[in-house]
């Protein structure tokens, strides 16, 4: 069974600019979540989502948006990228409610 | 709120000896708590998780954990570390409304010696 697949795994980018990551769950996974890790700030909940719909949001600026088709992939953008936002961008998926979360490798984003 | 503590940042220990690594949670009620792993340049693997019931729980990887409600703790344990369970530790807890939204600790760094 394929596990979490995030793509792109690496992306440099400059402030300013904008950058879309994606994430495809394990199949019949239904929820997925984005979490920002940072060495500083270590590892965050940005926003969880299931059947096309925002569940869960965390304490990020609205800079960080997200999406989730009917296929259940879901992809996150941020927008007027700062030096801060370079991070571990993870994504975690689950079958639904009380069971637990399996992560992908992640996207490496850099911002110079 | 809900919060995990990790108190240990850095831990390093022999290879075959065994390991304790300490989490602390605060959460109104009865909580889900996992044990994860992370490997430079991956994402987290899932060792363990507790919802409820028995309140020893055993991982894969030789990995357990004892969830003690009256300290508010689930600390992991190893008997005997390999050279490949050097690695990043974190401990979570979720809701028990749904653990899509993971509060993590600050992690622990684990070392082994040969």
């Amino acid at each position: 069974k394929a596990g979490v697949t995030q793509t792109p795994r690496y992306l440099i980018k400059t402030r300013g600019q904008q950058v879309t990551l994606s994430c495809s769950p394990i199949s019949g996974h239904r929820s997925v979540s984005w979490y920002q890790q940072t060495p500083g700030q270590g590892l965050q909940f940005l926003f969880e989502y299931f059947s096309e719909t925002q569940r869960n949001k965390g304490n990020f600026p609205g800079r960080f948006s997200g999406r989730q088709f009917s296929n259940s992939r879901s992809e996150m953008n941020v927008s007027t990228l700062e030096l801060g936002d370079s991070a571990l961008y993870l994504c975690a998926t689950c079958v639904g409610p009380g069971q637990p979360q399996h992560f992908g490798d992640g996207t490496r984003l850099s911002i110079l | 709120a809900q919060s995990v503590t990790q108190p240990d940042i850095h831990i390093t220990v022999s290879e075959g000896a065994s390991l304790e690594l300490r989490c602390n949670y605060s959460y109104g009620a009865t909580p889900y708590l996992f044990w994860y792993v992370q490997s430079p340049g991956q994402g987290l693997q899932l060792l363990l998780k507790y919802f409820s019931g028995d309140t020893l729980v055993q991982g894969i990887k030789g990995f357990e954990a004892e969830f003690k409600r009256s300290q508010s703790s689930f600390n992991l344990r190893k008997p005997s570390v390999h050279w490949s369970d050097a690695a990043e530790y974190f401990c979570a807890v979720g809701s028990n409304f749904g653990n899509e939204k993971l509060t993590f600790g600050t992690g622990t760094r684990l070392t082994i010696i040969p």
